[in-house]
């Protein structure tokens, strides 16, 4: 079935640093691709999507791009910030299927 | 500005007691979800209701029922809570399949003592 796999945390970096968070997918045919994210005593809001293969969705200095051929959807920011703490969620569904969410990956950003 | 909220943020009730959450959303949206979220588990889908009246299972089902008797909301209902019902509890709702976005309520952090 449907499944998404995403990269297990706690990652924690420190402040201006590379961020990457791991997110594959396998599906009977192409879903859309989504990353939430969920702040402290919060629930989960949408901070990016994609939804065919190419597809960059972007926002806040995120990014992550559909890639068809390596069944991913990495979600990346080039310098972190204290305030990125938090934890993500990739996500993936289709239109005939089921929603699928990774396990989430509880990112810790230091000063 | 869409919206979904629940009925509580905390919660603290008893072993036995019957236990009700409730969703609203007000994007009428075909479908509604109920997810639990436990450290190290991510979240897990409890029933989901695509229309009026409607439901289904999700994963983990058991010891819970749901209600949806108007598009705007849904409920959660825990028969006869137990301590293992302790946990993060989540709704969403999209407006058609799984491939659209899903729009998220704050959580109810449900204690069972």
């Amino acid at each position: 079935g449907d499944s998404v796999t995403q990269m297990e945390g706690p990652v924690t970096l420190s402040e201006e640093a590379f961020l990457t968070i791991n997110c594959t997918y396998t599906a009977t045919g192409y879903p859309s691709l989504f990353w939430y994210v969920q702040y402290p005593g919060e629930g989960l809001q949408l901070l990016l999507k994609a939804t065919k293969a190419d597809d960059k969705g972007s926002n806040k200095g995120f990014e992550a791009t559909y890639r068809k051929e390596t069944t991913s959807f990495h979600l990346e920011k080039g310098s972190v910030q204290v305030s990125d703490s938090a934890v993500y969620f990739c996500r993936g569904g289709t239109s005939y299927g089921k929603l699928t969410f990774g396990q989430g990956t509880i990112l810790t950003v230091h000063p | 500005d869409v919206k979904v909220t629940q009925s509580s943020r905390y919660l603290v009730k008893r072993t036995g007691e019957k236990v009700f959450l409730e969703c609203v959303q007000d994007m009428d949206h075909e479908n509604m979800f109920w997810y639990r979220q436990d450290p190290g588990l991510g979240l897990r889908l409890i029933y989901f209701s695509y229309d009026v009246k409607m439901k289904e299972k999700g994963d983990i089902p058991e010891g819970y029922s749901v209600s949806r008797e108007k598009k705007e909301r849904f409920s959660l209902i825990l028969e006869s809570a137990s301590t293992n019902q302790t946990s993060m509890y989540l709704c969403a709702s999209t407006s058609s399949g799984a491939a659209d976005e899903q729009y998220f309520g704050p959580g109810t952090r449900l204690t069972v003592t």
